[in-house]
C-alpha cells in the first residue's frame, strides 16, 4: 500500500504559467481534499470531493480548479499562477465523512516567481 | 466559520520536561484530531477524540477533549528530542451538521526538544 502519493514533489513556475498537481490514493477512500499550508496559518482547504465525478469549494478556492474523474485520483490545477500561490500543497483522503480522520500525501512545494 | 486557536505557537524545551499544547474554539466539533508533521512530510494522524471529556493516552502523550467538545489539549510527559515537530489540532464538522469530513485546522505548534 502506497497510501496517498503526490506528484511532483517540487515545482517552480513563472507568473502566468499553468500546471496540474496529481494526487493518487490506493485505499479506496471516497473523500479527497486539497490543502495549502503557509507559515503560521495551519492548513487551509482549497477544494474537496465526496466521490468520483464530484467536487466542491473549500475555504480558499480562488485561482484553483479540480477534477475527480477516477475515484483514486484528485487533480488540482492552477490556470494562471500568481506569486500568492507560492505554498506547500497537500492532498488527503478519508474513508468517513463523520469522523474526519484524514491521510495525507507528502506534499508539493510550489514556488511562483 | 469555525475557528481553532492553538497555543502556544512555538515551544522550545529541554529533554525530560513536560509540556501542554492547547486548542480552543467557540464552536462545537463532532470530533477532534491531533496530527504531527515533520519537515518535508505530510501530517500524520496521532489520535481522534469523539466524546466530550474523553481522555486518550498514547505512550507519553495524553489527549483530552473538553466536556463541551469545543477544546482539546495535548500533554507530553518527559519530552524527548524525537518529539520535535509541528503539532496540529483539527476539528471535524459540528453537532448535527453535514461536513463531508472537512477539517478546520489550528495554526500549529512548533515543538523543539533539546537534548
Amino acid at each position: 500500500n502506497a497510501g496517498v502519493t503526490q506528484t511532483p514533489k517540487f515545482r517552480v513556475l513563472k507568473t502566468g504559467q499553468s500546471m496540474t498537481l496529481l494526487c493518487a490514493q490506493d485505499m479506496n477512500h471516497e473523500y479527497m481534499y486539497w490543502y495549502r499550508q503557509d507559515p503560521g496559518m495551519g492548513l487551509r482547504l482549497i477544494h474537496y470531493s465526496v466521490g468520483e465525478g464530484t467536487t466542491a469549494k473549500g475555504e480558499v478556492p480562488d485561482g484553483y480548479n479540480v477534477s475527480r474523474l477516477k475515484k483514486q485520483n484528485f487533480l488540482l490545477g492552477l490556470e494562471s499562477a500568481a506569486p500568492s500561490q507560492t505554498s506547500v500543497y497537500f492532498c488527503a483522503s478519508s474513508y468517513s465523512r463523520h469522523v474526519g480522520e484524514q491521510y495525507f500525501g507528502p506534499g508539493t512545494r510550489l514556488t511562483v516567481t | 466559520t469555525q475557528l481553532l486557536e492553538q497555543s502556544p505557537q512555538f515551544l522550545s524545551i529541554q529533554e525530560g520536561e513536560n509540556l501542554t499544547v492547547y486548542c480552543n474554539s467557540s464552536s462545537v466539533f463532532s470530533s477532534l484530531q491531533w496530527y504531527r508533521q515533520e519537515p518535508g512530510e505530510g501530517p500524520v494522524l496521532l489520535v481522534t477524540v469523539v466524546t466530550g471529556g474523553e481522555v486518550k493516552k498514547l505512550k507519553r502523550l495524553t489527549f483530552q477533549f473538553g466536556d463541551a467538545r469545543k477544546d482539546s489539549s495535548l500533554h507530553i510527559t518527559a519530552a524527548q528530542p524525537g518529539d520535535t515537530g509541528l503539532y496540529l489540532c483539527a476539528g471535524a464538522g459540528n453537532a448535527g451538521g453535514t461536513s463531508y469530513g472537512k477539517l478546520t485546522f489550528g495554526q500549529g505548534t512548533i515543538l523543539t526538544v533539546h537534548p
